[in-house]
């Protein structure tokens, strides 16, 4: 079965620098990968997913992720940090042919002016 | 798209009561989810419903706890006797096949004293 770790409970990042969160997944085979953002009260959103292809993927808000399956990673990076990025982020992976997600336990993102 | 509905918002209610919270999902979507949020145990997926039929419930708590899908546009969870360790955010998502990736609502925020 797959499993996620997102290492980083928690990350405070001044606004206007750099953020990277890391995520590790344990799958034998490629798996889906995504990550999904959620903001206080509100649902989940997703950011952006990897199937196949391209390893750096684009998603929304100005995020990108990058897929290493040497390191089975998936890292979310966005170059300048707007307050209203502060949210949890969550990782999660899914396996072709499965409808299951695992969902990693999340890291709390904290801008400071 | 109006994406994911749920209803209510916010549930507070009694020990012993029953419980019903609702989703309609994206149209077009044939896959539907139910998840458990609780800061002790993350997400938790509870149900997967294919073509309105339930595929997975290995994640329902317990016998209590009861799901249907009377057509493609509608979901109920059902939680009778409700408990206090029944409180949690319920979020119910949905994908357009069972592999793709799952857009959440945004939740139900239950609480059972």
């Amino acid at each position: 079965a797959q499993s996620v770790t997102q290492p980083d409970i928690h990350i405070t990042v001044s606004e206007g620098a750099s953020l990277e969160l890391r995520c590790n997944y344990s799958y034998g085979a490629t798996p889906y990968l995504f990550w999904y953002v959620q903001s206080p009260g509100q649902g989940l959103q997703l950011l952006l997913k990897y199937f196949s292809g391209d390893t750096l993927v684009q998603g929304i808000k100005g995020f990108e992720a990058e897929f290493k399956r040497s390191q089975s990673s998936f890292n979310l990076r966005k170059p300048s940090v707007h307050w209203s990025d502060a949210a949890e982020y969550f990782c999660a992976v899914g396996a072709r042919g499965d409808y299951k997600l695992s969902f990693g336990a999340g890291t709390t993102v904290t801008v400071r002016a | 798209d109006a994406g994911v509905i749920q209803s209510p918002r916010h549930e507070v209610t009694e020990m012993g009561q029953e419980v019903t919270l609702r989703c309609k999902p994206i149209s077009g979507h044939n896959s539907l989810f139910w998840y458990r949020q609780t800061m002790m145990r993350g997400l938790e997926l509870l149900i997967y419903f294919n073509n309105n039929v339930p595929i997975d419930d290995s994640g329902m708590p317990e016998d209590r706890f009861s799901a249907k899908m009377p057509n493609a546009s509608f979901s109920t969870l059902k939680i009778q006797p409700s408990e206090p360790r029944d409180s949690a955010v319920y979020f119910c998502a949905s994908s357009l096949t069972s592999y793709n990736e799952q857009f959440f609502g945004p939740g139900t925020r239950l609480t059972v004293l």
